[in-house]
């Protein structure tokens, strides 16, 4: 059981948006900054997002982020086949003083 | 080009021992932050330690607390991670990353295979 609760699967057609939702509590996303990640297994996970909304250098801007009180949301538009992958959020739990990951969400471009 | 390399993964039996190793090059080491996740098999990331620059800090998720260490060479560029008392739930993929804030850790490495079973 995951600290940051999100979707198991989502789907959508290529050239549509999807949004992934990530929700938390005080402890951590409340008070402490979201990061989004892109995993395919076996293959190093790639960092999407930082500080909420913040893109690393060569993420194109058709992944946003936001956050909202204990909630955070990855946007993705402009769907590609290329997206399809597990999508992570992370932030740190004050309470327990460690990094934490959601349960991953399953991108299916149909 | 920043560049995480792991290695040291394996099989071993329950109750046994691992050091995984990463090898870092491409910034400066000693002061960044490490961090290891790991994948279990049909699983999900999961965040297992982390590290800061100088070794003074570190921290680690509840189910490693007390049989896993993280450690650092800042003079090979290396963050280590011993692996005690391994169980057959501790199998999976295990990757190093760099801290770029917190929980935002970027590259990380390849990753290196761990399988605990009789």
């Amino acid at each position: 059981q995951s600290v940051l609760t999100q979707p198991p699967s989502v789907s959508a057609a290529p050239g549509q948006k999807v949004t992934i939702s990530c929700s938390g509590s005080s402890s951590n996303i409340g008070n402490n900054y979201v990061s989004w990640y892109q995993h395919l297994p076996g293959t190093a996970p790639k960092l999407l997002i930082y500080d909420n909304n913040a893109r690393p250098s060569g993420i194109p801007d058709r992944f946003s982020g936001s956050k909202s009180g204990t909630s955070a949301t990855l946007g993705i538009t402009g769907l590609q086949t290329g997206d399809e992958a597990d999508y992570y959020c992370a932030t740190w739990d004050s309470s327990l003083s460690a990094v934490v990951f959601g349960g991953g969400t399953k991108l299916t471009v149909l | 080009e920043v560049q995480l390399v792991e290695s040291g993964g394996g099989s071993v039996q329950p109750g046994g021992s691992l050091r995984l190793s990463c090898a870092a090059s491409g910034f400066t080491f000693s002061n960044t932050w490490m961090h290891w996740v790991r994948q279990a098999p049909g699983k999900g990331l999961v965040w297992v330690a982390r590290i800061k620059g100088d070794g003074s800090s570190t921290n680690y998720v509840d189910s490693v607390k007390g049989r896993f260490t993280i450690s650092r060479d800042n003079a090979k560029n290396t963050v280590y991670l011993q692996m005690n008392s391994l169980r057959a739930e501790d199998t999976a993929v295990y990757y190093c990353g760099r801290d770029l804030h917190i929980a935002a850790a970027s590259p990380w490495g390849q990753g290196t295979l761990v399988t605990v079973s009789s």
